[in-house]
């Protein structure tokens, strides 16, 4: 089945050490999206590729990057995390909006604590 | 700046009974979408709606969008335990981004 598949689904982290948060997709699609979620609160986009046109939003904060190395793989580097970045984090994926039906899906997330 | 607001924020109710969750905004979108999510887990798309006034089932949910498509409607008839979940719409808005809505956070009690 075609999807978008986040690793790992929990990562532990230390205050202030860098990680990784990989996500693929066997959708072929232009577009990839990072957001980040906080309890019970709407997903916040942090930022989108199409193909490789990268597109921050403007409150994302310099501690956070993102890397496309190809169609299928995404990754979001968190440089230095703070306590504040304890959240999940979910990648989605999109079809360009050439029609009516700009719908995303999204992976399962990866839930990140920071000790 | 663009805003989808979603009410009720909170809804507790007994399996079998009618409800509607509302996403509103003064803003018009392409489209917009309808997701659920459970307890760690990513949103899960349950339908697309593009044109205005259009109506969509699923089986026991109702989707509608406003004429002008600016907001829209989700309605589950004779709600279950296993509809329990966050319930979020998102509006297409500008280029390759979606406008979340604050979210209806749903239990139906057995």
């Amino acid at each position: 089945d075609a999807m978008v598949i986040q690793n790992p689904r929990y990562q532990v982290t230390q205050f202030g050490k860098p990680v990784t948060l990989s996500c693929s997709q066997t959708l072929n699609h232009n577009v990839m999206y990072w957001y980040q979620q906080k309890s019970s609160q709407a997903p916040k986009l942090l930022f989108h590729y199409y193909d490789k046109d990268f597109n921050n939003e403007a409150d994302t904060p310099d501690n956070f990057q993102s890397r496309r190395p190809n169609t299928s793989f995404c990754f979001l580097d968190i440089r230095s995390p703070g306590l504040g970045d304890a959240a999940m984090y979910l990648c989605a994926t999109s079809r360009p909006w050439t029609s009516g039906y700009n719908e995303q899906f999204f992976g399962p997330g990866t839930r990140l604590t920071v000790l | 700046t663009q805003l989808l607001e979603q009410s009720p924020q909170f809804l507790s109710i007994q399996e079998g009974e009618n409800l509607t969750v509302y996403c509103n905004s003064s803003s018009v979108f392409s489209s917009l979408q309808w997701y659920r999510q459970e307890p760690g887990e990513g949103p899960v798309l349950l339908v697309t709606v593009v044109t205005g006034g259009e109506v969509k089932k699923l089986k026991r949910l109702t989707f509608q969008f406003g004429d002008a498509r600016k907001d829209s409607s989700l309605h589950i008839t004779a709600a279950q335990p296993g509809d329990t979940g966050l319930y979020l719409c998102a509006g297409a808005s500008g280029t390759y981004k979606y406008i979340f809505g604050t979210g209806t956070r749903l239990k139906v009690l057995a």
